[in-house]
């Protein structure tokens, strides 16, 4: 069955870190990259970067430049998020996902999530 | 701001048809995929690519895509259909961008 099954909620002081973790199973996971999206209470979605599983190269999202590391651990196929220096603007549900994309013939490029991990609440309140 | 937009919000009569939007440049060259989110939920693949829908997905959901926009149409609204709407798809930059979604309210 394909899935993904984050941690569990976590509360943080602000200017602590917290570390998310994705465990990825039925699929082949160093065949597709795991991108981290959060979800500000009320508010719309947010990439905040993507993990190759293969090689471990990583892409962050300019706003979370110097403060976010992904990392993964095939062996036990999971992908990790850490945000560090955190403030109450960080209080938000972050959600691992599968990115799949293929071109077509007529050059249009298609990419898409699925699946998406069930997401993990981070609480940053002093 | 995104670099896609969707209007914030649409209401459909039980059993109606209804279109959702998304405009963006990049979208002259990436397909944009959809996805439902409910309260409280993870947000759910409902379309994606040129002409596809997830296994499970019902088909009154269908998608298309002309010049900079791309549009998603749920054919029969069903009051389990109420939801926020995202599409999802590539900036200009080639980066990952979602719109700001639109809240999709059955009467």
């Amino acid at each position: 069955q394909l899935q993904l099954v984050q941690s569990g909620a976590e509360v943080r002081r602000p200017g602590a870190s917290v570390n998310v973790s994705c465990k990825a199973s039925g699929y082949n996971f160093i065949g597709y990259y795991i991108h981290w999206v959060r979800q500000a209470p009320g508010q719309g979605l947010e990439w905040m970067g993507w993990v190759n599983p293969n090689s471990g190269v990583t892409n962050y999202a300019q706003n979370f430049q110097g403060r976010v590391t992904m990392t993964r651990d095939t062996s036990i196929t999971t992908a990790y998020m850490e945000l560090t220096r955190l403030t109450s603007d960080d209080t938000a549900v972050y959600y691992c996902a599968r990115e799949s994309l293929e071109y077509d013939n007529s050059g249009f490029f298609s990419t898409w999530f699925d699946p998406w991990g069930q997401g993990t609440l981070v609480t940053v309140s002093s | 701001s995104s670099e896609l937009t969707q209007d914030p919000a649409v209401s459909v009569a039980l059993g109606q048809t209804v279109r959702f939007t998304c405009q963006g440049d990049s979208l002259r060259r990436y397909y944009a995929s959809w996805l439902q989110q409910k309260p409280g939920q993870a947000p759910l693949l409902v379309f994606y690519g040129k002409n596809n829908r997830p296994s499970g997905i019902p088909d009154r959901f269908s998608g298309s895509s002309s010049g900079n926009t791309a549009s998603l149409t749920i054919t029969g609204a069903q009051a389990e259909d109420e939801a926020d709407y995202y599409c999802y798809s590539r900036d200009m930059s080639g980066n990952p961008a979602f719109g700001g979604g639109t809240k999709l309210t059955v009467l």
